[in-house]
């Protein structure tokens, strides 16, 4: 297995645009989870899936994020539109039950200018 | 918010000697794991101790639980020079909600 599979690695945009990230579960999890990471605040969970559905999004920051997970094998989170301060690392994560460690993709580097 | 508090933020000690890292959480959780994560690098999973649990080992890990206190410890015993990184503790609770701790990051110098 490959493993979570994030893209991009890395996304350098302009204030303003929107900015998809695209995550691909481990095959069989029925767990997903989006992470974001800054030195000031840490590992932030934004949302996580359960069979595909949204379970808790309370850390969404604001309605410019948004995330779907049309089928058990792809994510993607959006935000739109982009401001500076969404510059991070966001992470995906997935895992299979309650009572397993999770796998975690590489991360998205989004610097937005 | 973050579920878990580490202390100590960050450790740094010699090649060989032993790093003991220690995880508060508020509420009730179904299990707690420990994560590594190398600068610039994603998370890679170290341990999983579940809530019946009170103590697991794993090669030089040493994971402790009381839930009693809602409080875990990681032990790295004879550390080396590659342990050098950020360890996070993370919860999941009862909904399989997963939370992560600000971590601790830990020096490991020859």
């Amino acid at each position: 297995d490959a493993g979570v599979i994030q893209s991009p690695r890395h996304e350098v945009t302009e204030m303003g645009q929107e900015v998809t990230l695209r995550c691909k579960p481990i095959s069989g999890h029925d767990y997903l989870f989006w992470y974001r990471q800054t030195m000031m605040r840490g590992l932030e969970l934004l949302i996580y899936f359960n069979n595909n559905v949204p379970i808790d999004d309370s850390g969404m920051p604001e309605d410019r994020f948004s995330a779907k997970m049309p089928n058990a094998s792809f994510s993607t989170l959006k935000i739109q539109p982009s401001e500076p301060r969404d510059s991070a690392v966001y992470f995906c994560a997935s895992r299979y039950g309650m009572g397993n460690g999770y796998t975690f993709g590489s991360g998205t580097r989004l610097t937005v200018v | 918010s973050q579920q878990g508090e580490e202390d100590p933020q960050a450790l740094s000690i010699q090649e060989g000697e032993n790093a003991t890292m220690n995880c508060s959480y508020k509420t009730s959780i179904n299990n707690l794991q420990w994560y590594r994560q190398n600068s610039g690098r994603g998370l890679v999973h170290l341990i999983l101790i579940r809530s019946n649990e009170r103590e697991k080992h794993s090669g030089r890990l040493r994971v402790t639980l009381d839930t009693s206190k809602k409080s875990s410890s990681l032990l790295i015993t004879a550390s080396r020079a590659a342990d050098t990184a950020s360890y996070f503790c993370a919860t999941t609770d009862s909904w399989g909600k997963f939370q992560f701790g600000a971590g601790t990051q830990v020096v490991v110098t020859p």
